[in-house]
C-alpha cells in the first residue's frame, strides 16, 4: 500500500543552523502539506503546495521557512535558522483528491538545542 | 476560530467493551477526518466523512456526523489493547481553500487487557 515517507526520523540541530527535511508524498497524489506538533500540543498547519507553489500558509511559516519540490517526487521544508521553539514532530502528508483523505507520514522529530 | 474539540480528553475501558469519542467544531466544513497517532508516532487515517453524510462504517468504526450541532463522534466497538493510543478528529473548513486540516487536541484512549 502506497505511503508517505521522512527523512530523517530524527534531526539534532543547534540553534541557528538550517534544516532541511525531506519527504516522499503518495506518487499520484498533488497536494501536499507540512504540519508539525509541539511536545504535548495539537497538529498545527504550516503550509499547502499544490502545482509547484504554496496555496496557503499559516502565521506559524513566516520567513525562516520555506519549501520546495525539487523534483517529481520529493517535497521539502527547510528551517534556515533554527530557534529552540522549532523543536517539535513535523508531519508531511498528500491529500488523494478523489476522496480529499490526507495520508500523514511518520514525522521527523526535530529537536533544536 | 477554534475547531476540532475532542472530549473526553482521556477514556480508559476494558477489552471489549465500546469506546466512544465526541468532537466539536465551530465553522462550516468540507469534510471531518478522524485519525490515530501512538505514542510519538505518525497519524493514521482513519476515517473521512463529508459535510452531506450523517453517519458511515468501517470495520469496527462508526463516524457519526451532526451539521446542525457541529459535532461528530467516533465509535470503536469491541475495543482491543491495540486500539490504545490518541485519537484525533481534523475538520477541512469551508473558509480556507486547499484543504488544510484543523485539528482538536485529542482523546487519550487506553483500553485495559
Amino acid at each position: 500500500e502506497p505511503e508517505v515517507t521522512q527523512t530523517p526520523s530524527h534531526q539534532v540541530t543547534q540553534m541557528g543552523q538550517e534544516v532541511i527535511l525531506r519527504c516522499v508524498p503518495i506518487s499520484n497524489h498533488l497536494y501536499f502539506y507540512w504540519y508539525r506538533q509541539i511536545l504535548g500540543q495539537k497538529v498545527e498547519f504550516l503550509v499547502s503546495f499544490y502545482n509547484n507553489e504554496i496555496s496557503e500558509k499559516s502565521e506559524i511559516f513566516d520567513d525562516q521557512f520555506s519549501v520546495e519540490r525539487p523534483d517529481g517526487s520529493n517535497f521539502t521544508l527547510k528551517i534556515r535558522s533554527t530557534k529552540l521553539e522549532d523543536s517539535a514532530m513535523y508531519f508531511c502528508a498528500s491529500l488523494w483528491t478523489a476522496t480529499f483523505e490526507q495520508y500523514f507520514g511518520p514525522g521527523t522529530r526535530l529537536t533544536v538545542t | 476560530s477554534q475547531q476540532g474539540e475532542e472530549d473526553p480528553q482521556a477514556l480508559s475501558i476494558q477489552e471489549g467493551e465500546n469506546a466512544t469519542m465526541n468532537c466539536s467544531y465551530k465553522t462550516s466544513i468540507n469534510n471531518l477526518q478522524w485519525y490515530r497517532q501512538n505514542s510519538g508516532r505518525g497519524l493514521v487515517h482513519l476515517i473521512l466523512i463529508r459535510s452531506n453524510e450523517r453517519e458511515k462504517h468501517s470495520g469496527r468504526l462508526r463516524v457519526t456526523l451532526d451539521t446542525s450541532k457541529k459535532s461528530s463522534s467516533l465509535l470503536i466497538t469491541a475495543s482491543r489493547a491495540a486500539d490504545t493510543a490518541s485519537y484525533f478528529c481534523a475538520t477541512d473548513p469551508k473558509e480556507t481553500s486547499g484543504s488544510r486540516l484543523t485539528f482538536g487536541e485529542g482523546t487519550q484512549l487506553t483500553v485495559n487487557p
